[in-house]
Formats: C-alpha cells, structure tokens, sequence
C-alpha cells in the first residue's frame, strides 16, 4: 500500500525556521518524483515546491523561492521541506506529494501537517 | 500571475448530473496543460480522481469523468451521490509550476 506520511509541524515565530519531513512507503521511492502542497486554514490549495526522482529538477512557487528548500533521500525513502524566514501566510497544512509516473499529476497525498507562524 | 479560475459553488439533486469548469488567465486550456480534479471533503487530505484532462484514477467511481469544454477543463458528474458533497479543485501544469484552481464547493441537496 502506497503511503506518505508528513512530520514536523509545529508553531514557530515569524521569521524562524522549520523542517518538514515526509516517509514514503509501499512504492520505489527512488523512481518518482515528489511535491509539497499547503493549504492555509479554510483557503484553497496551494502548490510550493517539486523534486525530480534523482534531484536534478527542483522548482519552486514565487511565494517561497528563496526560503524554501526541497530535498530528498532515496536511500531512506524520504523528502525534506526546509523553511526558513517564515511569515505568518505560510501558516498552512502541508502535504507531502506523489507525482504519478509520466509526470504532470499529483496521486498519492499524505494527511498533511499543520505548520503556525505567529508571535 | 497565472490565474485559475473555477465555479465557486454549484448545487445539484442527487442522480442528477453536474459539470464543473476549470479556466485558465493565459488562454484556452489545453492537453497540454494536464489537467488534473481533485475531491476533498471536510477534515481530510484531497483524494486524486482525474488527470491528464481524461484519465481516471484506479479509485475512481465511474460517474467521474473529465473533458476539455469550450477552452476550459471540466469535471462531469453523472448520476450524482450524497457522498459527492465536498470542495472540488483542478490543477494545471505551466511547464515548471503548477497551479490549482480556487476550487468549487458543490452541494448535494
């Protein structure tokens, strides 16, 4: 069974850090490709950030080029979202990603975790 | 910025059938831009149902069906549920980023 759980959540300040942390199963990691999606409370969705199967294409919403870092580690079956200088609209749920093989489509969602930026 | 537009809300009588539409600012959606729905109730991660404009997911019921209609994606639903009340968004690909759709709350009454 295909699975992708999301970790590392939590409530951090403006202009503090934090790393998101996603663990994939039931699949060969290594052959897809993987995004990051938010969604702020009681908003739509929102796409941040893909990685391709081996890192070598990496892109970015405009909303958080420069802060946010995607990466990943095949050998453990996981992908890394690091945020930094976070701002109070990216409190969001964010949810980790499969991206379906032949591209272009998002089937695998994990149940997201909440990330809170206030004072 | 790239802007995608859908039906804020849409009403419909259980068995009866439903189209929902997805816009883009650039122009006329194509094949090219993969569309893709999505279906997420209240409480829960949103559940893959159609990409690349027609494909269904194995999970996906049979009454889902997807469509290029008039320059726009659609959704259609036939024979609607109870069970198909939730907020529904489309995704399109813009070579490099994607982008979702406001999305459509659609009732069940």
């Amino acid at each position: 069974e295909v699975q992708v759980v999301e970790s590392g959540g939590g409530l951090v300040q403006p202009g503090g850090s934090l790393r998101l942390s996603c663990a994939a199963s039931g699949f060969t990691f290594s052959s897809y490709s993987m995004n990051w999606v938010r969604q702020a409370p009681g908003k739509g969705l929102e796409w941040v950030s893909y990685i391709s199967s081996s890192s070598t294409t990496i892109y970015y919403a405009d909303s958080v080029k420069g802060r946010f870092t995607i990466s990943r580690d095949n050998a453990k079956n996981s992908l890394s979202l690091q945020m930094n200088s976070l701002r109070a609209e990216d409190t969001a749920v964010y949810y980790c990603t499969r991206v379906g093989l032949g591209a272009y489509h998002f089937d695998y969602w994990g149940q997201g975790t909440l990330v809170t930026v206030s004072s | 910025q790239t802007v995608v537009t859908q039906e804020p809300s849409l009403t419909v009588s259980p068995g009866g059938t439903v189209t929902l539409t997805c816009a883009s600012s650039t122009g006329a959606v194509t094949s090219s831009y993969y569309p893709n729905w999505f279906q997420q109730k209240p409480g829960q991660a949103p559940r893959a149902l159609i990409y690349s404009t027609t494909y269904k997911h194995s999970w996906t019921p049979a009454r889902f069906s997807g469509s290029l209609l008039g320059g726009k994606a659609a959704l259609t639903l036939s024979g609607v549920q109870p069970e198909d009340e939730a907020e529904y968004y489309c995704l399109l690909y813009y070579g490099g980023t994607w982008v979702f759709g406001g999305g459509t709350k659609l009732t069940v009454l």
